[in-house]
């Protein structure tokens, strides 16, 4: 499967502390999206981090992109309760059809307040 | 307001009976896309279109149909649900990929059971 794994699949913290998720994938890729969904709603999109790009920021989120050892992470900074929800990577496969986008499994972060 | 809109948002049906989940965008967006998650498996694409009347299947088109007849429409047809399909569904739109960036505008849901 060309699935992105979300690592680790659940995570619970307090309110203030940084939450990070990582993502690995397999395959060369153009770029990879980061998304936030609350519980059983759609999904939001976060970031998008070029295949070319290394590191970036949102606000309180910043991702990195290793594309040696095919991984990502996102950190939310000072995280809030409104912060719970998963977190899905999704990759844009470089050499495959553009239209397919492949999505991981997710991490449940959980901020208690 | 920019959206995606899915209909229904809940159905309980019974094995073998026709029904389409209709997607509808209006962001003038020529990509669209149809997802099922299921627990444990994450979002699994089951087909996409990157423009009027071209549509590709995705991982798992077994059991799905789709038409691309308007820039808007994307509907998802299960001409004969079983069981296996209860899921929750997922229309997404975005921009064609060679122009800028690329993130999906995701409708709110479509809850189906089939009994």
């Amino acid at each position: 499967s060309q699935q992105g794994e979300e690592d680790p699949q659940a995570l619970s913290i307090q309110e203030g502390e940084n939450a990070t998720m990582n993502c690995s994938y397999k395959t060369s890729i153009n770029n990879l999206q980061w998304y936030r969904q609350n519980s059983g709603r759609g999904l939001v999109h976060l970031i998008l981090i070029r295949s070319n790009e290394r590191e970036k920021h949102s606000g309180r989120l910043r991702v990195t992109l290793d594309t040696s050892k095919k991984s990502s992470s996102l950190l939310i900074t000072a995280s809030r309760a409104a912060d719970t929800a998963s977190y899905f990577c999704a990759t844009r496969d470089r050499g495959s059809t553009l239209g397919r986008l492949y999505f991981g499994r997710g991490t449940q972060l959980t901020v208690w307040p | 307001e920019a959206q995606v809109t899915q209909n229904p948002r809940y159905l309980i049906t019974v094995t073998g009976k026709k029904l389409t989940v209709t997607c509808s965008q209006n962001m003038n967006h020529e990509y669209m896309s149809w997802y099922r998650q299921d627990p444990g498996l994450g979002l699994r694409q089951i087909y996409y279109s990157m423009n009027v009347e071209v549509t590709d299947k995705g991982d798992v088109p077994e059991g799905y149909k789709v038409s691309r007849k308007e820039k808007r429409n994307f509907p998802l047809i299960l001409e004969s649900p079983s069981p296996n399909q209860t899921s929750l569904y997922f229309c997404a739109s975005s921009p064609p990929p060679g122009q800028g960036a690329r993130e999906q505008y995701f409708g709110p849901g479509t809850r189906l059971t089939v009994t």
